[in-house]
């Protein structure tokens, strides 16, 4: 079974504070996600990365930054927080490679709360 | 641009009765996939079904069907004799697919909350 693991369930920080966000994956996938979930908005993509030392930018990744150093980590970073950063934020990952699906393999996902 | 509507919100029904959530998908492109992921109060996006564009068959799996019609752009999931286990939150989601390598960005609707009142 794939597994995609987030460090923290429950995170919570002071407006300003430099945030890290870490995500695990143990089955070898090139493909990797950050997204963010509020309610009324579903999943909005903030980073995706499809190789090591390599990022995109997706819909929403205005106050955050991305890390990744190794293949299977992919950390996402709040450089100061900010109270409309409080949200549930979710890891994905997903193989490249022929007649790979496009499935992506989520994490538990981390609450942020910004005080 | 690509954009997935889930127009349900919420949707609450009684154990073992059916229920159908609605995905309408809007895309440029001839060659795309879709998607049905649950998501449990355990918060992990569990995925359920991915369809190609090309095949519009229906597609069964238990008390899970799905019909795609590509006529009203819509990819809908009706879940027979419903229960407690099945309450969550549904996503629907779309891709392109123009490579065959996995590559693709997958869009989101907002989800439809689903609670089987026992």
């Amino acid at each position: 079974d794939v597994k995609v693991t987030q460090s923290s369930r429950y995170l919570v920080k002071r407006t300003g504070e430099k945030v890290f966000l870490e995500c695990v994956q143990d089955m070898d996938h090139e493909n990797m996600f950050w997204y963010r979930q509020d309610p009324g908005l579903g999943l909005r993509l903030i980073y995706f990365s499809y190789d090591v030392k390599m990022k995109e930018k997706g819909d929403i990744p205005e106050g955050y930054s991305v890390s990744r150093e190794k293949k299977e980590r992919f950390s996402l970073i709040l450089e100061s927080a900010s109270t409309n950063q409080t949200s549930m934020y979710l890891c994905a990952s997903s193989p490249q490679r022929v007649g790979a699906k496009n499935i992506q393999y989520f994490g538990a996902g981390t609450r942020l709360s910004v005080l | 641009a690509q954009k997935v509507t889930q127009a349900q919100t919420e949707i609450s029904v009684v154990e073992k009765e059916d229920v159908t959530l609605d995905c309408v998908y809007e895309t440029r492109d001839t060659t795309y996939y879709l998607f049905w992921y649950k998501q449990p109060p355990s918060g992990e996006l569990v995925f359920l079904i991915r369809r190609n564009s090309f095949d519009e068959q229906n597609e069964i799996s238990g008390r899970y069907s799905w019909n795609f019609q590509k006529s009203t752009s819509s990819f809908n999931f009706t879940i027979t004799a419903s229960q407690v286990v099945d309450s969550a939150v549904y996503f629907c989601a779309l891709s392109e697919a123009r490579s065959n390598f996995g590559n693709e960005k997958l869009t989101f609707g907002t989800g439809t909350r689903l609670t089987i009142i026992p």
